[in-house]
């Protein structure tokens, strides 16, 4: 039983470039989240999807994209990677309901020169 | 919008002193409330949790009470080791199922031995 695992650990862009962040849970979780982690910011929740089939935008979605795959998998794109995107990135999943616990992957840290 | 607002860091205590990190909250229904921790290099992980008033969450000698008088979620600790060096973050899940959440800045802790 893996939980939520991410890929890559680490990622270097540059100004311009594309990439996707990948996130699987095998935890049979409806849920699943995408989140920027910066100094002094705390967590901000750029997408989420509810369930299979539905994604709704978090705080600050802009210049990402995402994609619910099935219910295991949540990809992240960043079509044209800006050095403002420079962060932590976590996927978190959570079973049915707001009030249930989420379960966070490892992180990929992001820089974009 | 809800929010969760907490005590800045860094804190800095010596090892066996009593923790309190403060957290305080604005919703407009009835949230469930926890607290989170994050290890250098790792995602976070649940620490605890409370889902009404008056209930309170515990976990690795860690406390906290969900006050909704106060609307505050103060996590305390009796006796800090070394090893709960981390970053702390207080969460609300919003109650109208929307399955977001919400979380505080964060609150460093460094425990010296």
């Amino acid at each position: 039983n893996a939980g939520v695992t991410q890929t890559p650990k680490f990622q270097v862009l540059k100004t311009g470039q594309s990439m996707t962040l990948q996130c699987a849970q095998d935890m049979n979780h409806n849920s699943m989240y995408w989140y920027r982690q910066d100094p002094g910011m705390g967590l901000r929740l750029i997408y989420y999807s509810a369930s299979e089939g539905t994604t709704d935008k978090g705080e600050v979605p802009n210049g990402y994209n995402v994609s619910r795959l099935n219910k295991r998998e949540f990809s992240l794109r960043l079509e044209s990677a800006a050095p403002s995107q420079t962060s932590v990135y976590f996927c978190a999943s959570s079973g049915a309901g707001g009030n249930t616990e989420q379960f966070f992957g490892p992180g990929t840290r992001l820089t974009v020169l | 919008g809800d929010s969760v607002t907490q005590m800045e860091g860094p804190v800095t205590l010596s090892e066996e002193a009593f923790l309190t990190i403060n957290c305080t909250y604005t919703a407009t229904g009835y949230p469930s409330l926890f607290w989170y921790v994050q290890y250098p290099g790792e995602g976070l992980q649940l620490l605890l949790k409370a889902t009404k008033a008056d209930d309170k969450g515990s976990n690795k000698g860690f406390e906290a009470t969900y006050r909704k008088e106060t609307t505050s979620f103060h996590l305390e600790k009796g006796s800090v080791q070394v090893s709960d060096s981390a970053v702390y973050f207080c969460a609300l899940s919003e109650p109208s199922g929307t399955y977001k959440y919400i979380f505080g800045t964060g609150t460093r802790l460094k425990v010296l031995a």
